[in-house]
């Protein structure tokens, strides 16, 4: 299994509820990130996960949580999210000295 | 001056074309570097992955990387329409778990039949 499997492929969400991105991998990656993309724009990192460990907050607000639950699933917990955070949300895996796998992203609207 | 710098185009060419897309950077600690494919509303595929200077070949895919000018290229022979995408560089310093990838613009490629 060489893949990234992110859940919902879409979600909309109003400013006042709280929603969750799943994430899951089976290649035995120990590495996990969350990446938030806007239309025409690099993706723009968020969360690193090493060893189910939380080691990059690229101080992000906190209405955005990430968990990890395990070595494979990483989630990302959304509460009173705004308008602006509307954008594909991408996980990826990787092994020291590889490129990152990425899944297909959650197109993520916030109304 | 922006870490990375890489042309957004678009890039227009016909079917049969050999396509060159480049990426200039400015931080000579970079060693690792990845041309990454991104279908529309798809996650980026990895299509290269490079260490140091030299080319690497993978079918019709050539990276090459010239860290004496900062500089690398994806070379794309007898591109085809399905070749049409957004092609991203990115690069690091390092290769552990923590690293952090810098990323090109992006630069948008139609390969027209």
């Amino acid at each position: 299994d060489t893949e990234v499997t992110q859940t919902p492929k879409h979600l909309v969400m109003g400013m006042t509820n709280k929603k969750s991105l799943k994430c899951e991998q089976h290649m035995g990656h120990r590495a996990m990130y969350w990446y938030k993309q806007k239309a025409k724009k690099p993706p723009e990192l968020m969360f690193v996960y090493s060893y189910e460990k939380l080691s990059i907050n690229e101080s992000v607000p906190s209405r955005f949580s990430p968990e990890c639950p395990n070595s494979s699933l990483l989630n990302l917990h959304l509460h009173a999210l705004q308008p602006e955070d509307s954008a594909l949300y991408l996980c990826a895996s990787s092994q020291s000295y590889y490129g990152y796998t990425f899944g297909s992203g959650t197109r993520l609207t916030v109304v | 001056q922006k870490e990375v710098e890489q042309d957004p185009g678009p890039l227009s060419v016909p079917e049969g074309a050999i396509v060159s897309l480049n990426c200039t950077y400015s931080n000579s600690a970079f060693q690792y570097f990845m041309w990454y494919r991104q279908y529309s509303r798809k996650g980026p595929e990895l299509l290269m992955y490079t260490y140091s200077s030299g080319n690497k070949e993978d079918g019709r895919f050539t990276a090459q990387v010239d860290k004496s000018s900062k500089y690398i290229s994806l070379f794309i022979r007898d591109s085809q329409p399905s070749d049409s995408a957004t092609y991203l560089c990115a690069m690091s310093e390092d290769a552990g778990n923590n690293r952090k990838l810098i990323w090109g613009l992006g630069t948008s490629l139609a390969v027209n039949p």
